[in-house]
């Protein structure tokens, strides 16, 4: 069964880290650049970073950079973001998506059901 | 930053025709791709590359793309198409996914 599974999620202090997992099963993880999506309560999407198949590139939302790294272990099948120094905007359902990427666009045509991420005091 | 915008509502009756349109400057040099997300769901994929449909989303769905504007359509609505949608490209100047500001679909 083709699917992406989170998992991390969880209420932090503002300034405090967390470390989010998606875990792939059903198609070949390793030939597929993976992206990480967020969704604020009541809000849009935002894209928040990729990666690229082999991990050579990475970008990031400027909203995130130099607080969050994706990374991704092939071998096991699972995509990371670890995330520091979180504030309260960061607050949002984080979903990993299959980046359907070309040197001329990309898309998202697989969805994991997301993780919730609440930074709190 | 390239900015999407996107109407916040567009409201319909069962069987008619609804249109979203995506607004950006020379959105049609880009190509576009079309989310539905229902209420406590991920999004879905129901068109990319401007028309194109993943396999089991109806034909009723189609895309459509030229100068500043991006359109969504949506035929013979019915109430399960109630939902949100997103369009969004990729920016190539900055190498960043952009999504629109979403539109949410009420039918009457």
């Amino acid at each position: 069964q083709v699917q992406l599974v989170e998992s991390g999620g969880g209420l932090v202090k503002p300034g405090g880290s967390l470390r989010l997992s998606c875990a792939a099963s059903g198609f070949t993880f390793s030939d597929y650049y993976m992206s990480w999506i967020r969704q604020a309560p009541g809000k849009g999407l935002e894209w928040v970073s990729y990666i690229s198949s082999s991990s050579s590139y990475t970008n990031y939302a400027d909203s995130v950079k130099g607080r969050f790294t994706i990374s991704r272990d092939n071998a096991k099948n699972s995509l990371y973001l670890q995330m520091n120094s979180l504030r309260a905007e960061d607050t949002a359902v984080y979903y990993c998506a299959r980046d359907m990427r070309t040197v001329t666009t990309g898309y998202f045509d697989l969805w994991g059901r997301g993780t919730l991420v609440t930074v709190s005091s | 930053s390239y900015v999407l915008t996107q109407p916040p509502s567009v409201s319909v009756a069962p069987g008619k025709t609804a249109r979203i349109t995506c607004g950006g400057n020379n959105i049609g040099s880009k190509s576009v791709h079309w989310y539905q997300q229902k209420p406590g769901q991920a999004p879905v994929l129901v068109i990319y590359y401007d028309s194109d449909r993943p396999s089991g989303i109806p034909e009723r769905f189609s895309g459509s793309n030229s100068g500043n504007t991006a359109t969504l359509t949506i035929s013979r609505v019915e109430a399960g198409d109630e939902a949100d949608y997103y369009c969004q490209v990729w920016d190539s100047s900055s190498d960043h996914e952009v999504f629109g500001t979403g539109t949410k679909v009420t039918v009457l």
